[in-house]
């Protein structure tokens, strides 16, 4: 497809489960990132991958939260025993390159709700 | 660190009004601006991005935004609101010394009057 594409558009799961979020990028990008928006609030960022270096994981809130991704194409995010408060919109981006100045282009999030 | 300030978190301004939404940065070396916008249910699109050169940059869909460092401000600007501009708007910072990622502010939501 033409933008970058997330799957499942909703999750609903109970406590203690573990979930998995999945990001298919604009192909070419070599950079992705995932953020986490909770109600009302402003992105919050998880975790980047750019091409083969080691993905940059300072914004993972615990170690609950992982993320692999193959290659430069689809990415996978978890979440082992999930808690309330891991409720939010996730969202992925994908750019060009790695530097700043190259624009982000995202989904349209998996909204997940723990019961 | 840095940080990104929008100082207005709900906006309502009458259609065919000029809009003029806030953006305050903390930074130390010279950054990338961006404007996103997110309708409700959607992902968030770019609507303008600073890298440098003019400090007067021009979007889509009408906006344009101005950088000026004294003031440390990126404000976003539309000379006539439309209906369908409601929607939630964020200002973001990036710096290649930051690793590339993304500082989002809390977002400005947009009302619009009839």
């Amino acid at each position: 497809g033409a933008g970058v594409s997330q799957s499942p558009s909703n999750k609903v799961t109970e406590k203690g489960k573990d979930v998995e979020l999945r990001c298919d990028p604009i192909s070419g990008h070599t950079a992705l990132y995932w953020y986490r928006q909770r109600l009302g609030q402003g992105l919050e960022f998880l975790i980047y991958f750019q091409g083969n270096s080691a993905p940059d994981k300072s914004g993972l809130p615990s170690d609950r939260f992982s993320a692999e991704r193959t290659g430069e194409s689809v990415s996978t995010l978890t979440i082992q025993r999930t808690q309330q408060e891991d409720s939010a919109v996730y969202l992925c981006a994908s750019s060009r390159g790695g530097v700043s100045n190259q624009p982000q282009h995202f989904g349209d999030g998996t909204r997940l709700s723990i019961l | 660190a840095q940080s990104v300030t929008q100082p207005d978190i709900h906006i309502t301004v009458s259609e065919g009004a000029s809009l003029e939404l806030r953006c305050n940065y903390s930074y130390g070396a010279t950054p990338y601006l961006f404007w996103y916008v997110q309708s409700p249910g959607q992902g968030l699109q770019l609507l303008l991005k600073y890298f440098s050169g003019d400090t007067l940059v021009q979007g889509i869909k009408g906006f344009e935004a101005e950088f000026k460092r004294s003031q440390s401000s990126f404000n976003l600007r539309k000379p006539s609101v439309h209906w369908s501009d409601a929607a939630e708007y964020f200002c973001a910072v990036g710096a290649r010394s930051s690793g590339d990622k993304l500082t989002f502010g809390t977002g400005t939501r947009l009302a619009v009057r009839p």
